[in-house]
């Protein structure tokens, strides 16, 4: 079955840092494109970025572009999101996801990103 | 991107049918035949339901359609039952690998 599990959310200040991973079985991850979407608290879903298998192609929300970086390790099954210059706006559930013929298909269960004073 | 835009809400008795709307742009929805919709219970993960803008996932309840007519897709509930309960979400390739998310609609189950 295909396991996606997100870490490393929590509560950061704003203008801080944080990163993101997520962990990813049950299917050949070197072979799908993946995306980060986010999900503010009782507002809806929102694409955040996606990265290519081979790293090659990287597409970010202009909401995004510029703070943060996705980034991948094939060898471990692992994708990334490294946020930076965070705001109260980036507050927010934020979903590894896999995309299988320009559909995003599988969803982690989430990890909840906090930022405020 | 613009979001996609769906009813905020939408109900129906058991047994009844509804539909959910969804429209998008020529850039996105009426571009590519790549619409999805997800289903999302209260804290959880969504669920794809629809791909293609007409293809069930397996394992997906055949009482869920979709359809697209130029800018505006659909899903379609027949049959409605009480674990329909959710919030349903459509999305939109756009194109240079990237997605575009309908707004949302809270689906009650009278």
């Amino acid at each position: 079955d295909v396991q996606l599990v997100e870490s490393g959310g929590g509560l950061v200040k704003p203008g801080g840092s944080l990163r993101l991973s997520c962990a990813a079985s049950g299917f050949t991850f070197s072979s799908h494109s993946m995306n980060w979407v986010r999900q503010a608290p009782g507002k809806g879903l929102e694409w955040v970025s996606s990265i290519s298998s081979s790293s090659t192609d990287i597409y970010y929300a202009d909401s995004v572009k510029g703070r943060f970086t996705i980034s991948r390790d094939n060898a471990k099954s692992s994708l990334f999101l490294q946020m930076n210059s965070l705001r109260a706006e980036d507050t927010a559930v934020y979903y590894c996801a896999r995309v299988a013929a320009a559909t995003v298909d599988y969803w982690g269960q989430g990890t909840l990103v906090t930022v405020s004073s | 991107q613009s979001a996609l835009t769906q009813p905020a809400s939408v109900s129906g008795s058991p047994g009844q049918s509804i539909t959910i709307s969804c429209t998008g742009t020529s850039s996105d929805v009426g571009r590519f035949n790549l619409v999805s919709w997800y289903q999302q219970h209260p804290g959880k993960a969504p669920k794809l339901m629809i791909y293609e803008g007409s293809k069930r996932p397996s394992g997906v309840s055949n009482r869920f359609s979709g359809s697209k007519s130029g800018n505006t897709a659909s899903l379609t509930i027949s049959g409605l039952q009480a674990e329909d309960e959710a919030d349903y979400y459509c999305c939109s390739y756009a194109g240079y690998s990237t997605w575009v998310f309908g707004g949302g609609t809270k689906l009650t189950v009278l």
